[in-house]
């Protein structure tokens, strides 16, 4: 069975210029978020969707956006990029609205590097 | 909002050892309680999680946590480390009961633990 997919794996990019990330959750998940995990910090919280409704985002700039599609995939926009943003951006999926029975899993996540 | 503290950055441990990794958490409120594991350029893996039940939780590869709701804590263990548990290692934590708004994890800032052979 096919976890959470994140493309692409590495992405090197300019600053000032736009990003887009993409995420497949797991199979029948419905919810997914996004968490910016700076090199050498924990994870930090950036945006839950379910069933295709943003439910929440953390404390980031509006420079940041996502969307779900009606596949509950999920794509994380980036404009404007800082050497700030450089950082592991993961994504993770769960059946329900909250971690259920068999909590959030996380995909490899995508590295971005802003120079 | 929660914040989770983990209170030792590094643990450096002998091969065969005990090892205890603290977290605590800052809301008596009702909570889930998560311990991730990350590898060096990889994402996060679930070691083991609280959502109900018996307070203490086991992984199948011998780690174990208790819930502690006095103490606000969830402290991860394991009798005898070996080699392949050197690993970057987050506690982490999300609300159980709330109605509106998202139902994400907080992060503690992770513990580096490193087994010496």
């Amino acid at each position: 069975d096919a976890g959470v997919t994140q493309s692409p794996t590495h992405l090197i990019k300019t600053r000032g210029q736009h990003v887009t990330l993409r995420c497949s959750p797991i199979s029948g998940h419905k919810s997914v978020s996004w968490y910016q995990q700076v090199l050498g910090q924990g994870p930090q919280f950036i945006f839950q969707y379910y069933e295709k409704e943003e439910r929440g985002r953390g404390n980031f700039p509006d420079r940041f956006s996502a969307r779900q599609f009606p596949n509950y995939s999920s794509e994380l926009n980036v404009n404007a990029l800082l050497l700030g943003d450089s950082a592991l951006y993961l994504c993770a999926s769960s059946l329900t609205f909250g971690p259920g029975a068999y909590g959030y899993t996380f995909g490899s996540g995508t590295r971005l590097t802003v120079v | 909002a929660q914040s989770v503290t983990q209170l030792d950055s590094q643990v450096p441990v002998f091969e065969e050892a005990p090892v205890e990794l603290r977290c605590n958490y800052s809301s008596s409120v009702s909570v889930y309680l998560f311990w991730y594991v990350q590898y060096p350029n990889q994402g996060l893996q679930l070691l083991l999680k609280y959502l109900s039940g018996s307070t203490l939780v086991e992984s199948i590869n011998g780690f174990e946590a208790e819930f502690n709701k006095s103490q606000t804590s969830f402290h991860l263990r394991k009798p005898s480390v070996h080699i392949s548990d050197t690993a970057e290692y987050f506690c982490a934590v999300s609300d159980r009961d709330h109605q509106t708004g998202a139902n994400n994890l907080f992060f503690g800032t992770g513990t580096r633990l490193t087994v010496i052979p």
